[in-house]
């Protein structure tokens, strides 16, 4: 069955890198666009960041444009998220989730996430 | 940017009655819209696509309808396993942004 499982999180200090990685199984992650959605202690969703099934664009929230890069290695069945200049807002559940329809357009497969905690 | 505004913010209702939870984008949307349930621990999961799309082995007590600016999730007669945070979520055509609401709450009266 399909599977995604985030793992990466922890507790960092502001200002500091952190690297999630999601390892997919039970599908072709080639053949699929790829998302992070995160969500703060609390609160709603918001999506992050997306990737098209080739790698070939990548979208981003404006909260995180330069600072976060998506890339995929669909060798490894694995997507990542280097998450750079971290702030205390970015402390949230950060789940993958497989794309689908037009411009990857819904999330129909979620990880169960994995947390990150920016604090000094 | 488009914005989802979903109410009401909190919804109490009884096993075995009906639910409609709507969710209003700040500008027509001419693209891709869908719901997702959301319960406490637990990764969200896709209920309804391109508004009105049940995705694979959601239940058909649950639809959804609506074009332009309303969209409608409608629970025909709930379920206890029904009580949990929905989400109404779209995806504009280019570029891609992809935005959720704030969530209803669908609690147990």
């Amino acid at each position: 069955q399909v599977q995604l499982v985030e793992s990466g999180g922890g507790v960092v200090q502001p200002g500091r890198s952190l690297r999630l990685s999601c390892v997919t199984s039970g599908f072709t992650l080639s053949t699929n666009g790829m998302h992070w959605v995160r969500q703060a202690p609390g609160k709603g969703l918001e999506w992050v960041a997306v990737i098209w099934f080739d790698g070939s664009r990548q979208y981003f929230t404006d909260s995180v444009k330069g600072r976060f890069t998506i890339s995929r290695d669909n060798s490894k069945n694995t997507l990542y998220l280097d998450m750079n200049s971290l702030r205390a807002e970015d402390t949230a559940m950060y789940y993958c989730g497989r794309g689908s329809g037009a411009n990857h357009a819904y999330v129909d497969r979620w990880g169960q996430g994995t947390v990150v905690s920016v604090s000094s | 940017e488009i914005v989802l505004t979903q109410s009401p913010a909190t919804l109490s209702l009884s096993p075995g009655e009906r639910a409609t939870l709507s969710c209003r984008a700040s500008q027509s949307v001419t693209s891709y819209f869908a719901w997702y349930q959301q319960k406490p621990g637990q990764a969200p999961r896709l209920l309804i696509y391109d508004a009105s799309n049940r995705a694979t082995g959601i239940p058909a007590r649950f639809s959804g309808s609506g074009s332009g600016t309303d969209f409608t999730l409608t629970i025909s007669s709930l379920e206890p396993e029904d009580f949990a945070i929905y989400y109404c979520q779209l995806c504009s055509n280019w570029p891609p942004e992809y935005t959720f609401g704030q969530g209803t709450k669908l609690e147990i009266k």
